[in-house]
């Protein structure tokens, strides 16, 4: 079936450094969307990204959508204590008739400060 | 901003018991979602739902069931829990730009 492999698992940075994780495919994918979840929260939309190529930034995170449709980047700059969390990424496919949306196991990032 | 809401953000039951885990979204989505979130197994879809009266089967609907009487409010019933029905729940809604809106979660203990 569809994996979605999502790197690293975990991440302990100091406070103001830059931080980089990915998630690839085993396909093409026509979506990924980039999440951060807080503890005891639920997931929040950070990025949506819908075309190949395609880069947006909200403030600090950047993420990029794969020439090749099988992967995605986030990229958070200047790193702060609130940025604590897990980062998920998910991505959607077509899956016969019906387009399908999964889900990496996420990046657990903790700041140091 | 949309906002979704889910009736409890914690909860404790007995083996056996009849589970009800409300959800409602205000801003008139027609897709609403149930997930659950373990550790190592990421968010597994329920059982979603893209109008009103209307649901499919997720990637583990065993063992759970969903109504959606009103397009703003989606339940997920647990009809006789279990320990291992023990997770997070996290009910979603989906915008126009297809990103997912999610509620705080409903942490269920079955014990």
């Amino acid at each position: 079936g569809q994996q979605l492999n999502q790197s690293p698992q975990s991440m302990f940075i100091q406070e103001g450094e830059d931080v980089s994780m990915n998630c690839t495919s085993s396909s093409i994918f026509n979506t990924w969307l980039w999440y951060k979840q807080d503890p005891g929260e639920g997931p929040v939309l950070l990025i949506a990204l819908y075309k190949a190529g395609e880069l947006t930034s909200n403030g600090r995170l950047t993420a990029q959508f794969g020439i090749t449709r099988k992967d995605s980047f986030l990229n958070i700059s200047a790193s702060i204590p609130s940025d604590v969390g897990i980062y998920f990424c998910a991505g959607t496919y077509n899956a016969g008739n019906n387009r399908k949306l999964i889900w990496g196991l996420g990046t657990s990032l903790a700041v140091n400060p | 901003d949309v906002k979704v809401t889910q009736s409890s953000r914690y909860l404790v039951k007995r083996t056996g018991e009849k589970v009800f885990l409300e959800c409602v979204q205000d801003m008139d989505h027609e897709n609403m979602f149930w997930y659950r979130q373990d550790p190592g197994l990421g968010l597994r879809l329920i059982y979603f739902s893209y109008d009103v009266k209307m649901k499919e089967k997720g990637d583990i609907p065993e063992g759970y069931s969903v109504s959606r009487e009103k397009k703003e409010r989606f339940s997920l019933i647990l009809e006789s829990a279990s320990t291992n029905q023990t997770s997070m729940y996290l009910c979603a809604s989906r915008g126009v730009d297809r990103g997912r809106f999610f509620g705080p979660g409903t942490r269920l203990t079955v014990l």
